[in-house]
């Protein structure tokens, strides 16, 4: 069964520094999404992106975050001058199209800030 | 602003059915959703309904719809040890694709 990949599935990284999480969609999706975790608390949505660009995105998603599809495969999430507040599970999904009942999810990488 | 609210925890004895509620603000939800989390693992799309439908039926998973009350819940017949998870409530935001999600119900096996 196809699946939605992420790397790394941890990182640790130190306040101040930028850190770039990777995802691979699965092959025929359209739809990419960036969700977020914070220990305890809800799954809440960051970003959307479709068709090269962002169709939509929350308030979490400031001018400190950034997301690319660099080469037709990966779907990246720039995360710059990260902040402890900033320690998360950190999920990506795609789905085939808008509807919303085909988003899969990857399992994850988990982002620690010390 | 738009909320999903769920019971934080379920525990049922192996071979009993499970009933996890949850209720959503967002009225305008095309779809609504149950996911399911492993421990370690990423959140599993286990079933949706469609926002005009009653009730869905997928093997042991039935899902209820009360649109009015703006109620979901989810009824796992048969119970079993690998039904034990968080399971979380999901619902579009303004028919468009972010999905909002509860906190999640985990749910665990009594003796």
């Amino acid at each position: 069964e196809p699946e939605v990949t992420q790397t790394p599935s941890h990182q640790v990284t130190q306040m101040g520094q930028e850190v770039i999480l990777r995802c691979v969609p699965i092959s025929n999706h359209l739809y990419f999404y960036w969700y977020r975790q914070i220990l305890g608390q809800k799954v809440e949505f960051l970003v959307s992106f479709y068709n090269n660009e962002i169709s939509e995105k929350s308030e979490i998603f400031d001018d400190q975050f950034s997301v690319e599809r660099p080469d037709g495969s990966n779907f990246t999430l720039k995360i710059r001058s990260t902040k402890l507040e900033d320690s998360a599970m950190y999920f990506c999904a795609s789905s085939r199209d808008r509807t919303g009942n085909t988003i899969y999810f990857g399992e994850g990488s988990w982002l620690t800030v010390v | 602003g738009e909320d999903v609210e769920q019971s934080l925890f379920l525990s049922v004895r192996e071979g009993d059915s499970s009933v996890i509620n949850c209720t959503y603000t967002d009225s305008s939800s095309t779809y609504l959703y149950w996911y399911k989390q492993e421990p370690g693992a990423g959140l599993q799309l286990l079933t949706y309904i469609f926002s005009n439908m009653d009730m869905k039926q997928d093997q042991r998973l039935t899902v209820l719809l009360n649109k009015k009350d703006k109620h979901l819940s989810l009824r796992i017949a048969d119970t079993q040890t690998g039904d034990s998870a968080i399971y979380f409530c999901a619902e579009t935001y303004q028919a468009g694709t972010a999905l909002i999600f509860g906190k999640g119900t985990t749910l665990s096996m009594s003796s």
